[in-house]
């Protein structure tokens, strides 16, 4: 059972609104991401971390942001709430010996209303 | 580009049945092909991975085959049960990098 951690599950906000989605992992992995997934489809990269310190962006363009200050640490922020925002996001982590295979969260399931 | 595809959106199988989930992949230069098992309400769980230079990898239940002739990857689960029902992504990567490519999902319905 993997030990990574996404709250709040599930967040439903108005337009606008400021959030940060948290992510922990008590695996050690320095390799954290984001990705968002809308119901049943393919996931999309929108952020990642290497470790302490380093995020970069995914392929996927998007309005939120990282931080990476305690390895097992990894949140999510969004300034300013959309409802094209709308979508679970999902935490994953991985070692950097096997970076392919990744070990997820549950998810937040957001609706911006 | 690269992309990852899956032929068929669902597949139904009567429990106790063999069940193969097919995908298609574009990147030739990818290291590790990997499916991995998403249940309702949760995140996607790691099943089992294969680095380009194998064919075939087993796993309890569970066996990937990989074709790099036709750029094909397929999951088989043996003997499938209820507990086996979710939605399968195959994903690809490149050793030391980052991104990890899912695909499209296959739901597998099991029939009791």
């Amino acid at each position: 059972e993997a030990d990574i951690y996404q709250t709040p599950r599930y967040l439903v906000i108005g337009t606008g609104k400021k959030i940060t989605l948290e992510c922990s992992q008590t695996m050690g992995h320095d390799k954290m991401y984001w990705y968002q997934q809308d119901p049943g489809m393919e996931l999309h990269l929108i952020h990642y971390s290497y470790g302490v310190n380093s995020t970069e962006k995914g392929d996927l363009s998007s309005e939120s942001t990282v931080s990476r200050i305690r390895t097992e640490h990894f949140p999510l922020t969004l300034e300013s709430a959309r409802p094209s925002h709308t979508s679970q996001y999902l935490c994953a982590s991985s070692r950097d010996s096997s970076p392919h295979e990744q070990y997820f969260g549950p998810g937040t399931r957001l609706t911006v209303t | 580009g690269e992309s990852v595809g899956l032929h068929l959106p669902t597949l139904s199988v009567q429990e106790g049945d063999n069940s193969i989930i097919n995908c298609a992949y574009s990147n030739s230069a990818s290291d590790y092909f990997i499916w991995y098992k998403q249940e309702s309400g949760k995140g996607p769980q790691f099943i089992i991975d294969i680095r380009s230079n194998m064919d075939k990898r087993q796993g309890q239940r569970v066996t990937v085959l990989l074709n790099k002739t036709v750029k094909h990857l397929s999951l088989q689960i043996a003997a499938t049960q209820p507990g086996d029902s979710a939605v399968y992504f195959c994903a690809e990567n490149h050793t030391g990098g980052f991104k990890t490519i899912f695909g499209a999902g296959t739901r597998l319905f099991v029939k009791a």
